[in-house]
């Protein structure tokens, strides 16, 4: 199947810095990334969809000046969280969308996560 | 807006007994349900589809519109099936997933 890869996988920075997380489509070209993050115990809440070549969407509450978001190739988008404080400490998992020609299914490949620490 | 409900956070039962995780949604449109699973320090991975209709690992979930459910279920729970169990909820025209806040299942020896 669909691979999809994050790098790093953990990554500690301290407060006030910015840090990059990468999302990798291995096998395929996705031309939609989708951005989560998920609290511990907790689902996962979607911060932003990710089209690549023009701007991410980002859901409501979701600041787009902090997390900022580039998708600017079909295998590889981009979370930025800047000037992070320790309240964005949390698991970061993208996904993407599998398009398949004249294909009605739909399905996402999460990416293992990136577990960001900020102190 | 949009919304999928699994009432149990945490679902505990026996090896070979049966098991059933809940899921219901909100949304007046036709739906695409999905149900993912997440293994001990695995990603989240697509178990099944309402549009396939079909079997994967023994589970099987139906779409009861009338009831705005999709549950899953399996005859017979294995160890193996312990994991995280979310439900997804895909609207028309859109490409996001809106994803329940999963259930934990656990199946005891």
């Amino acid at each position: 199947g669909a691979v999809v890869s994050q790098h790093p996988s953990r990554v500690i920075c301290k407060s006030g810095t910015s840090v990059k997380i990468e999302c990798r489509s291995l096998d395929f070209q996705a031309t939609t990334m989708f951005w989560y993050r998920q609290f511990p115990k907790q689902s996962l809440m979607l911060m932003a969809t990710s089209n690549e070549g023009s701007k991410a969407t980002y859901e409501q509450g979701v600041e787009k000046d902090k997390f900022l978001i580039n998708h600017a190739s079909l295998t590889l988008s981009t979370l930025t969280v800047t000037s992070a404080h320790p309240e964005d400490s949390s698991f970061y998992i993208c996904s993407a969308r599998v398009h398949t020609s004249g294909s009605i299914s739909y399905e996402q490949y999460f990416g293992p996560g990136t577990r960001l620490t900020v102190t | 807006a949009q919304r999928v409900t699994q009432p149990e956070k945490l679902l505990s039962v026996f090896k070979g007994a049966p098991v059933e995780l809940k899921c219901n949604y909100s949304y007046s449109g036709s739906p695409e349900l999905f149900w993912y699973v997440q293994y001990s320090r695995q990603r989240l991975q697509l178990l099944l589809r309402h549009i396939s209709r079909e079997s994967i690992k023994g589970f099987t979930a139906d779409l009861n519109k009338g009831e705005t459910s999709f549950h899953l279920k399996k005859p017979f729970a294995q160890e193996e099936d312990s994991a995280m169990y979310y439900c997804a909820l895909k609207v028309q025209g859109a490409q996001k997933l809106v994803f329940g806040q999963g259930t934990r299942l656990t199946i005891n020896p």
